[in-house]
């Protein structure tokens, strides 16, 4: 199946700096990719719609200018959460979503990045 | 608005018992269902999805769910539970075709027992 990696897998950082996290699709373009937030023992919420080429979609309640977003190629994504917090402690996932005959509209899952705000 | 409830956060069954894990949905219009699996460590993995046609949907490792919709529900089924179906278990809802958005329920953390 379709590949969706995560890079880091877990960051620590201090409070105040600023953390990329990169998503990349493997072994398939990706025009859309999607970025969610889960607490511990929640569920994922959706932060933001990332399509190549543009601006991302940020749903509401989501700061846009503390998560950036990038889509500059079909197969990466990158967040930025800038001047990070301790409450911006969390699990963020990415997904991307393959249009292609074999993806049926079917979004793919990265593992996730385990950001620790200290 | 669209919502997903999955009443059961936490279920213990034996291995090989059989499994029913509930998921409630909300939405106006015909909706695009969902199960995921997540792993510690692991991405979410697809189990199975319904977008139309029949209503029995068997998915991969054993997996099927069933779309009923008087209830509301996607309930998910395994005939024969194995050690290795401990897991986290995420119903989700999508608002295709108006929006490419899924719209997941707070998951049901399965363990099984030997």
């Amino acid at each position: 199946g379709a590949v969706v990696s995560q890079h880091p897998s877990w960051v620590i950082c201090k409070s105040g700096t600023s953390v990329k996290i990169e998503c990349r699709s493997l072994d398939f373009q990706a025009t859309t990719m999607f970025w969610y937030r889960q607490f511990p023992k929640q569920s994922l919420m959706l932060m933001a719609t990332s399509n190549e080429g543009s601006k991302a979609t940020y749903e509401q309640g989501v700061e846009k200018d503390k998560f950036l977003i990038n889509h500059a190629s079909l197969t990466l994504s990158t967040l930025t959460v800038t001047s990070a917090h301790p409450e911006d402690s969390s699990f963020y996932i990415c997904s991307a979503r393959d249009f292609g005959p074999r993806g049926d509209n079917e979004q793919f899952f990265g593992p996730g990045t385990r950001l620790t705000v200290l | 608005a669209q919502s997903v409830t999955q009443p059961d956060i936490h279920i213990t069954v034996s291995e090989g018992a059989s499994l029913e894990l509930r998921c409630n949905y909300s939405y106006g219009a015909t909706p695009y269902l969902f199960w995921y699996v997540q792993s510690p460590g692991q991405g979410l993995q697809l189990l199975l999805k319904y977008f139309s046609g029949d209503t029995l949907v068997q998915g991969i490792k054993g997996f099927e769910a069933e779309f009923k919709r008087s209830q509301s529900s996607f309930n998910l089924r395994k005939p024969s539970v194995h050690w290795s179906d401990a897991a986290e278990y995420f119903c989700a809802v999508g608002t295709f075709p108006n929006t490419d958005k899924l719209i997941f329920g707070t998951g049901t953390r399965l363990q099984v027992f030997p």
